[in-house]
C-alpha cells in the first residue's frame, strides 16, 4: 500500500496522559498536514509542514499540542496532559507539487478517545 | 475569513435518483474548491476540484460539480445515485499559500433502496 498511513488506528487514554501518533505520507510528498475532525464536524486543519519546517500552526495547537517531521518524511504529533475535548480523528495528509494544482492524499486517521 | 457551508447535515435519496448536494463560500479571492468523500471509518477522498477554466468540472465515481461565482456557490451533482454512494460529503476550500483547506461541516448522504 502505497498511501498515507497512520498509526495507530485507535487510541484510549486516560486524561492527563501523554500520546503521540505517527504518520507516513506517500514517499516523496514534500508537503504533511494535520487536521482534526470532532464528531459532527469536518476535518480542521491543524499545522502544515514543508519537508521538516512547520510553516503554518493554527490556533487549535495550543501548546499542549506539538508537531515534528524531523527528516522531512515521517511526521508525530504529541498531545500532552490530553483533556476530554481532544477526543477526536486526527487526520494526516501528504502532497506534492505545486501550491494550488495538487491532490492532498489523507491517511484513515488515528481516532482518540480520552477517558 | 474564509469559510464553507453546506447548508444539508443530512440527506436521503433513493438509489436511481438524482443528488444535489449545496455548498456555498465566502472568501476575498478566486476560490479553489474541492468536494471530498469519507465513507466510516475511512480517510478522505477526493471527488473533484476546480481551480479555474471551465466551470463544470467532472470528478470520480460519475460526479459533477459547478462553479457559479455569482451565487459564491459549488454544488456537487449525480444524475443517478449508487447505493455505495452513502457517505459524507465534505466541500472544501483552499487558501493561503500553504495549501491550507477549509472544510464545511459535512452532508451525510444516506440512499435507500
Amino acid at each position: 500500500d502505497t498511501g498515507v498511513s497512520q498509526d495507530p488506528r485507535h487510541k484510549i487514554t486516560k486524561r492527563g496522559q501523554n500520546v503521540t501518533f505517527r504518520c507516513d505520507p506517500i514517499s516523496e510528498h514534500n508537503r504533511l498536514y494535520w487536521y482534526r475532525q470532532t464528531l459532527g464536524q469536518g476535518p480542521e486543519f491543524l499545522t502544515y509542514f514543508q519537508n521538516e519546517a512547520q510553516l503554518e500552526k493554527s490556533r487549535l495547537l495550543s501548546d499542549r499540542f506539538s508537531a515534528e517531521r524531523p527528516k522531512g518524511s515521517f511526521s508525530t504529533l504529541e498531545i500532552q496532559r490530553t483533556e476530554q475535548g481532544d477526543s477526536a480523528m486526527y487526520l494526516c495528509a501528504s502532497s506534492f507539487g505545486a501550491v494550488a494544482d495538487t491532490e492532498a492524499f489523507f491517511g484513515q486517521g488515528t481516532r482518540l478517545t480520552v477517558v | 475569513a474564509q469559510s464553507v457551508t453546506q447548508p444539508d447535515i443530512h440527506i436521503t435519496v433513493s438509489e436511481g435518483a438524482s443528488l444535489e448536494l449545496r455548498c456555498n463560500y465566502s472568501y476575498g479571492a478566486t476560490p479553489y474548491l474541492f468536494w471530498y468523500v469519507q465513507s466510516p471509518g475511512q480517510g478522505l477522498q477526493l471527488l473533484l476540484k476546480y481551480f479555474s477554466g471551465d466551470t463544470l468540472v467532472q470528478g470520480i465515481k460519475g460526479f459533477e460539480a459547478e462553479f457559479k461565482r455569482s451565487q459564491s456557490s459549488f454544488n456537487l451533482r449525480k444524475p443517478s445515485v449508487h447505493w455505495s454512494d452513502a457517505a459524507e460529503y465534505f466541500c472544501a476550500l483552499l487558501s493561503g499559500g500553504y495549501q491550507k483547506v477549509t472544510f464545511g461541516i459535512g452532508t451525510k448522504l444516506q440512499v435507500i433502496p
